[in-house]
């Protein structure tokens, strides 16, 4: 069965303070893509990264940074330096079977950045 | 351009009426997906329409739930007779290419049930 686990429930972090936020995911297919979504107090979910299963090249974005280890089954999300403006909720996703399913959520995780 | 449109934004009903959810996904967008969010907690696939082929029901919880597309573009999201447990926000998303592409989220539709 396809799954994502978000280990970390809600994090709490002093601004400025780098903060990791776990992914692992489960699927036996060996194409398949993995997303982070951010979902701000407004509540409205934005796209944050993509990545297929064929390119485990780690990516930074700014402050962001993705760690995609397959033998892991894992796709870690690290906010360097982080701000008030990064208080969210985190979510993993997973899509398999080539990218033919709709996405399958983690819980989420609750990322509180104190000034 | 245009982002996913959903209403109404909020909506209160009586515990055994029926409601009517409406989505409009971005232009050209072949993928469209229903998700629900309970307070607190992770998104819920309901489910799934790809193009012109059979919609993925597979997430929806009960038989009082059903959802169409018309014409490849707007969709109704309808629950019948409306239960307490229903209460949620009912998130709508369109990506242009399925799961492969990242998904495009709507506001969503608060919905209450007293």
């Amino acid at each position: 069965a396809q799954k994502v686990t978000q280990a970390q429930t809600e994090i709490s972090v002093v601004e400025k303070e780098d903060v990791t936020l776990d992914c692992v995911y489960e699927t036996r297919d060996t194409t398949y893509y993995l997303f982070w979504y951010k979902q701000p107090p407004s509540g409205e979910l934005v796209f944050l990264i993509r990545r297929n299963s064929f390119d485990e090249q780690n990516e930074i974005s700014g402050r962001y940074s993705w760690n995609f280890q397959k033998s892991t089954s894992s796709f870690n999300f690290t906010i360097t330096a982080s701000q008030v403006v990064d208080s969210a909720v985190y979510f993993c996703a997973l899509s398999w079977n080539s990218g033919n399913t709709p996405l399958v959520f983690g819980k989420g995780t609750r990322l509180s950045v104190i000034a | 351009g245009a982002g996913v449109s959903q209403s109404p934004s909020n909506k209160v009903t009586e515990k055994g009426k029926d409601v009517e959810l409406r989505c409009d996904p971005i232009s050209g967008h072949t993928a469209l997906y229903w998700y629900r969010q309970s307070l607190g907690q992770g998104l819920e696939f309901l489910i799934y329409f790809q193009g012109n082929s059979a919609p993925d029901k597979s997430g929806l919880p009960s038989d009082r739930f059903s959802a169409e597309r018309t014409g490849g573009s707007v969709s109704t999201l309808t629950i019948q007779r409306t239960q307490q447990e229903d209460s949620a926000v009912y998130l709508c998303a369109s990506s242009g290419g399925g799961g492969r592409s990242p998904l495009h989220f709507g506001n969503g539709t608060r919905l209450t049930v007293t």
